[in-house]
């Protein structure tokens, strides 16, 4: 079974609205975070929380707000979208997140924004 | 953070071991080497870490160079399932919350 849990798999937005992408872990970590990968482009580190804190936002713009309702959930709000937000979104997690500790991917959900 | 160099891609053949290279001159003594995979449409998969010990799972062979400005991945008899992208990622040791950062890696592509 899925330890990380990302839902949807596959999201279609139009131009100009609102999704939130789901995560939860189940794994017991402390500490989550968020990727995205446009197509053919590496992995881009977007958030981490740490015991439901946001700890770094490398993300410039803030149509893009996660959300910790639990410790171990992670979702992640997107307003106004737009076309170059389409990319696969992909969730993470780690026992804590101070220390040289592994991380664990969720599947991803691919957003299509048209 | 320190930088990493890696081939972009490599070629092999199923069954064949795979020497995949990581050089990382500037590493620090407290920076852990990293090596995460991931496959198309899936997310990164961890293969294996090390500081400066050779280390070895069920998945790969890390050598580590005694100076450790280098390091490569080695993959035994290699399958189809082996393609992926190959990463190799650095990261500081209770210095206060780090994230991982991924490159573009080596993107092995094994032919049957």
């Amino acid at each position: 079974d899925p330890k990380i849990i990302q839902k949807p798999k596959y999201l279609v937005a139009v131009t100009g609205s609102e999704k939130i992408l789901i995560c939860e872990q189940y794994l017991g970590h402390n500490a989550m975070y968020w990727y995205r990968q446009s197509a053919k482009k590496p992995l881009e580190f977007m958030f981490s929380y740490s015991y439901q804190k946001l700890m770094d936002n490398q993300t410039a713009s803030s149509r893009f707000q996660p959300q910790s309702s639990k410790k171990n959930h992670l979702d992640l709000q997107i307003t106004a979208l737009k076309p170059d937000d389409s990319a696969t979104y992909f969730c993470a997690s780690s026992q804590e997140q101070y220390s040289a500790e592994t991380l664990y991917f969720g599947s991803g959900t691919r957003l299509t924004v048209l | 953070d320190a930088k990493t160099t890696q081939p972009d891609s490599m070629e092999s053949t199923e069954g064949e071991t795979v020497h995949l290279p990581c050089s990382h001159a500037t590493i620090s003594g407290n920076e852990y080497i990293y090596w995460y995979r991931q496959v198309p449409l899936q997310g990164p998969e961890y293969v294996t870490h090390g500081l400066q010990q050779n280390t070895t799972n069920s998945m790969a062979f890390l050598a580590i160079a005694s100076d450790r400005k280098s390091s490569t991945l080695i993959l035994p008899h290699v399958s189809l399932r082996d393609a992926a992208v190959y990463h190799c990622i650095l990261r500081v040791l209770n210095t206060g919350y780090q994230n991982f950062y991924f490159g573009k890696g080596t993107s092995l592509t094994v032919i049957p």
